[in-house]
């Protein structure tokens, strides 16, 4: 039972947007900032969104974040094959004083 | 540019234990941490713990405080992760990651992962 709660899959065809949500609780995400990695098959996670909705060097401008009070959300916008794999929400929790991450969600592109 | 390699592939019989190396280069890492995170079969990403080399000390997930043991040979950029008691749900690729030390950060470079398999 993952701290954060994801949705276990979501999909969407290409060129479409889709929303990937993320929650939690006072102690994680209302605390501190949300991350969001991509992993995809026989690789390493990569990160997409630091500090709730900052883009690092390199990540496309089509994924977006965002965050509310317990919850965050990941946005992709102009889905793209190349998309498909897991992503993770991720944030420090402060009741359990270490890293926590969601179930994660399997991103299918129709 | 930052790398993590990892060492190889392990397979444990349930209650020994196994030891996974993580070398670090092409970067700083006296303010970083590195963290340790495993992906078990179907599964999701779970948090062990991390070095924090500024201060020399350790740090771990609740759920593995006493099984897990996380070091560092810092003259050379080597960190450790010992686990012991090994169970067959232990079975999983397990990755070292750095991010910064406060909460505001994030894991900003991975390697490549490494298997273990516990089955007898």
């Amino acid at each position: 039972q993952s701290v954060l709660t994801q949705p276990p899959s979501a999909s969407g065809t290409p060129g479409q947007r889709v929303t990937i949500s993320c929650s939690g609780s006072a102690s994680n995400i209302r605390a501190n900032t949300v991350n969001w990695y991509q992993h995809l098959p026989g690789t390493a996670p990569k990160i997409i969104i630091c500090r709730d909705d900052q883009r690092p060097s390199g990540v496309p401008g089509r994924f977006s974040g965002s965050k509310s009070d317990t919850s965050a959300s990941l946005a992709i916008s102009g889905l793209q094959s190349e998309d498909e794999g897991d992503y993770y929400c991720s944030t420090w929790d402060d009741s359990l004083n270490g890293w926590v991450f969601g179930g994660g969600t399997k991103l299918t592109v129709l | 540019q930052v790398q993590l390699v990892q060492s190889g592939a392990e397979v444990r019989k349930p209650g020994s234990s196994v030891r996974v190396s993580c070398k670090a280069s092409g970067g700083t890492f006296d303010s970083y941490t590195i963290n340790w995170v495993r992906q078990a079969p179907g599964q999701g990403l779970e948090w062990l713990g991390r070095f924090i080399p500024v201060f020399g000390t350790s740090q771990y997930a609740q759920n593995f405080e006493g099984r897990v043991t996380i070091s560092a040979d810092q003259s050379t950029h080597t960190f450790f992760m010992e686990m012991t008691s090994l169970r067959s749900d232990d079975t999983a690729i397990y990755f070292c990651a750095r991010s910064g030390v406060g909460r505001t950060y994030w894991f900003d470079s991975w390697g490549q992962g490494a298997l273990v398999t516990v089955s007898s």
